[in-house]
């Protein structure tokens, strides 16, 4: 079993949607959450931290349930712009293989 | 501050030919780090530093050697370059495992 799941989509929704993914992690004792943003042939970029408390950026929100071993995040009123790849990470080098997110217009 | 740059950005080799890929960091990390990516597949890590004069194998090490002679450079050698290692090469650092990583922009290699 992988240490960091994802589905690899992609994900197809309109502009305006609203879409959520999730990452399952396999260690329990992981402390550290992120999620990176990469867009086609560039690097992964942070998006964001992934806090116990949940956080929320903007159109973005992240959380983690430590119970199921799982981060989510979710974007509100999707752009055209937010079209990408989105990478969870639980630290410790791991990452997750990524989840393609295109928005139609 | 010019965060984590790459050297070069494109380059192609011949099977059996060596060359040494740069990653320079400003950002005073103890952590550096090399991936691949290849086409539909996650970053998958090569070797990593967790400071100067130190390095550890990763997921994918074979082919590959490493040093990090300075705290802001990590180099990553191919010593006789095969078609496999056909990728975009990902330079990352970090003040420590518990935080985000910082990536450069990638050196992207073909081997003919």
């Amino acid at each position: 079993r992988k240490e960091v799941e994802q589905d690899p989509g992609p994900f197809n929704v309109p502009e305006g949607a609203t879409v959520a993914f999730n990452c399952t992690y396999s260690n329990s004792a992981s402390q550290s959450f992120f999620w990176y943003r990469q867009d086609c042939r560039k690097e992964p970029k942070l998006l964001m931290s992934v806090y116990s408390s949940g956080n929320e950026d903007g159109r973005f929100t992240a959380q983690l349930n430590r119970a199921s071993q799982y981060i989510s995040l979710l974007i509100r009123d999707s752009k055209l712009s937010d079209s990408a790849t989105y990478l969870c990470s639980t630290g410790k080098l791991i990452f997750g293989q990524g989840t393609t997110l295109q928005v139609k217009p | 501050n010019a965060g984590v740059t790459q050297t070069p950005k494109f380059r192609v080799l011949k099977t059996g030919q060596s060359m040494t890929l740069l990653c320079a960091q400003d950002m005073n990390h103890e952590y550096m780090y090399w991936y691949r990516q290849d086409p539909g597949m996650g970053l998958r890590l090569i070797h990593y530093s967790v400071g100067e004069g130190t390095t550890a194998k990763g997921e994918v090490p074979d082919g590959y050697n490493v040093s990090r002679l300075k705290k802001q450079n990590f180099l990553l050698g191919l010593e006789s370059a095969a078609p496999s290692q056909t990728s975009v090469y990902f330079c990352a650092s970090s003040y420590s495992d518990y935080y985000e990583q910082y990536f450069g922009p990638g050196t992207r290699l073909t081997v003919t």
